[in-house]
């Protein structure tokens, strides 16, 4: 049982190049979630899915897009990287949304553009 | 007192004593809570959780306790161990859409 699992673990992108981040779980949960961590700001949300084939705006959602078209699967994509997304990327899932069950976390992408 | 920017409020313990880790959270009506342990290089890690309606609850080495009136949410780890050094933050729930407010956290160094 590998939980969450987020590829790849780092990379670096150039500004205005564009990439997909992967996010897969394997707890059969139906809430998953894009976060960013920076430094001193706590983790923000960028955009979430309450279920395959749906997607939602978090409170960071421009310059970002997903996709759900799988159960298990949660894509973020950055059409135009721009250095301010410089970041650490968390992909998380939970089985009743966060008024009822806590977020299980991958390990993280840490991307850095230049 | 709490440092802001970048820098995260650090708690020193000796290995063997219990370690006390504050949250004040921001919203009256949230009713869900959690304490987040991450260590570096890791994606956050659910240590314990907490509804409202309970002021404490135990787990294994850990408790936390909720204390309304004041918005104010702790963690407390018994007989705290070198593997607890980490950054530990709590979260509550946000009551519209799916979201948490994490705050910032708190840097637990266990000192041998």
């Amino acid at each position: 049982n590998a939980g969450v699992t987020q590829t790849p673990k780092f990379r670096v992108l150039k500004t205005g190049q564009s990439m997909t981040l992967l996010c897969a779980q394997d707890m059969n949960h139906e809430y998953m979630y894009w976060y960013r961590q920076d430094p001193g700001m706590g983790l923000r949300l960028i955009h979430y899915s309450v279920g395959e084939g749906t997607t939602a705006k978090g409170e960071v959602p421009d310059g970002y897009n997903v996709s759900r078209l799988k159960k298990q699967n949660f894509l973020l994509g950055l059409e135009s990287a721009a250095p301010s997304q410089t970041s650490v990327y968390f992909c998380a899932s939970s089985t009743l949304g966060t008024a009822n069950s806590p977020l299980h976390f991958g390990n993280g992408t840490r991307l850095t553009v230049t | 007192g709490e440092s802001v920017g970048l820098h995260l409020p650090t708690l020193s313990v000796q290995e063997g004593d219990n370690s006390i880790i504050n949250c004040a959270y921001s919203n009256s009506a949230s009713d869900y809570f959690i304490w987040y342990k991450q260590e570096s290089g890791k994606g956050p890690q659910f240590i314990i959780d907490i509804r409202s309606n309970m002021d404490k609850r135990q787990g294994q080495r850990v408790t936390v306790l909720l204390n309304k009136t004041v918005k104010h949410l702790s963690l407390q780890i018994a007989a705290t161990q070198p593997g607890d050094s980490a950054v530990y933050f709590c979260a509550e729930n946000r009551l519209l859409g799916q979201n948490f407010v994490f705050g910032p956290g708190t840097r637990l160094s266990v000192l041998p």
